[in-house]
């Protein structure tokens, strides 16, 4: 089955950049999607198809993807960024399949 | 605005059934594939099962496969996931979500998902 891993936390003081990885095999062949998740709430898409954002998602979230890492970005952090993070992809094997989730804090 | 609203969640005993439905509005519910994703407590995220417009392909996961049924009436805007033989790992917040028109099958919209309780 296809595995999708990324680091558990990932510490951004406000203002700063936060980068959060998701590895896979050969990931960059595939579309990587991302959600934003706060406590008590449902699932926010922020980054479609590797590095599309929907409407109403502010420009500080960008995404990457290439090789075996995908990565989202978040520039500019602000304290309302403080969720878990997850990717997610498609594979012929697995069918969709979800990263392990990456836990933001704002120092 | 694009709604989904989840029901149909509870306590239910090792080996009962419950059927959750998700009602859509805010867009042309039969032109999306739906999808259940679940989240255990304290757990990530977890795809569940997947069905098309027209019901024509329906997707499920290993681990529900054979207990769970998903269904929809495009008449009705609504989405259902029967679910059988019920075991304590089915606990779990169970959300409907909007499939991506894109190419890369994610999901777009979420609703505020439904609590299911597995216990004796």
């Amino acid at each position: 089955s296809y595995v999708l891993t990324q680091p558990p936390s990932v510490s951004v003081a406000p203002g700063q950049t936060a980068r959060i990885t998701c590895g896979g095999n050969n990931i960059g062949s595939k579309s990587v999607h991302w959600y934003q998740q706060k406590p008590g709430q449902a699932p926010v898409l922020v980054v479609y198809d590797d590095s599309d954002r929907p409407s109403g998602i502010p420009e500080r979230f960008s995404g990457s993807n290439s090789g075996n890492t995908a990565t989202l970005t978040i520039s500019r952090v602000e304290a309302g960024d403080e969720a878990d993070y997850y990717c997610q992809v498609w594979d012929s094997s697995s069918d969709y399949v979800f990263g392990t989730g990456t836990k933001v804090t704002v120092l | 605005e694009v709604q989904l609203v989840e029901s149909g969640g509870g306590l239910v005993k090792p080996g009962g059934s419950l059927r959750l439905s998700c009602a859509a509005s805010g867009f042309t519910f039969s032109s999306y594939s739906m999808n259940w994703v679940r989240q255990a407590p304290g757990k990530g995220l977890e795809w569940v099962s997947s069905i098309s417009s027209s019901s024509s392909y329906i997707y499920y996961a290993d681990s529900v496969k054979g207990r769970f049924t998903i269904s929809r009436d495009n008449a009705k805007n609504s989405l259902y996931l029967q679910m059988n033989s019920l075991r304590a790992e089915d606990t779990a917040v169970y959300y409907c979500a909007r499939g991506l028109l894109s190419s890369g099958f994610g999901f777009d919209y979420w609703g505020q998902g439904t609590l299911v309780t597995v216990s004796s």
